[in-house]
């Protein structure tokens, strides 16, 4: 079946530190691929999406990047702050034969020091 | 913008009570989902439909059942409350499409007793 591995579950930086954030997935096909951003007290949001087409997404400072060769794909920001201490998910979703349903790693949660 | 309304935000039941919970989308998407999220599970689908009348079980369904009686709603039904149900539910609605993102709701905190 479908799964996403998201290995950190917590990170802690300080501000102005680099983030990477690795996640590996497991479906038929090639799937779209998002990263989504959780506050504390609300739902997740989308923060960028990959696709195949394009391998790459930017989006608040934030970029991700897609590898079909390795079923791969990671976050990063150059240089964090504070407010960007939230839980992120990788998430996929398939593009072909049906296979729509969002599958979501377990999120890592970033604590950002001033 | 995409807007998914759950209620009630939260919720204490009583062990062997019925409880509902209740997810109202503004987007005319056809996909809906109920996720449930725990420390160290992340985000785990319970139930999810492709529209009006339909209802498909995800990866942890025992114990709970759903009903999508419209396009809009989308209910996530316990019929016997268990203490191990006790977690912070999500409802969320997409396109019928893959390759594009899902909307979320603020969620709903259930405590069972």
């Amino acid at each position: 079946g479908d799964s996403v591995i998201q290995m950190q579950g917590q990170v802690t930086l300080s501000e102005n530190d680099f983030l990477f954030i690795n996640c590996t997935y497991s479906t038929t096909g090639y799937p779209t691929l998002f990263w989504y951003v959780q506050y504390s007290g609300e739902g997740p949001q989308l923060l960028l999406q990959v696709t195949t087409a394009n391998n790459k997404g930017s989006s608040r400072g934030f970029e991700a990047t897609y590898d079909k060769g390795t079923t791969s794909f990671h976050l990063q920001k150059t240089s964090v702050q504070e407010i960007d201490s939230a839980v992120y998910y990788c998430a996929m979703r398939g593009t072909s034969g049906g296979n729509y349903k969002p599958t979501f790693g377990k999120g890592t949660s970033l604590v950002v020091h001033p | 913008e995409a807007a998914v309304t759950q209620s009630p935000r939260n919720k204490v039941a009583v062990t062997g009570g019925k409880v509902t919970l209740s997810c109202n989308q503004t987007n005319n998407h056809n996909n809906m989902y109920w996720y449930r999220q725990d420390t160290g599970h992340g985000l785990r689908l319970i139930h999810y439909s492709y529209g009006a009348g339909s209802t498909e079980k995800g990866d942890i369904p025992d114990g709970y059942k759903a009903s999508r009686p419209s396009q809009e709603n989308f209910s996530l039904i316990l019929e016997l409350a268990t203490p191990s149900q006790t977690s912070v539910y999500f409802c969320a609605s997409g396109d019928a499409g893959g390759g594009t993102e899902v909307f979320f709701g603020k969620g709903t905190r259930l405590t069972v007793v």
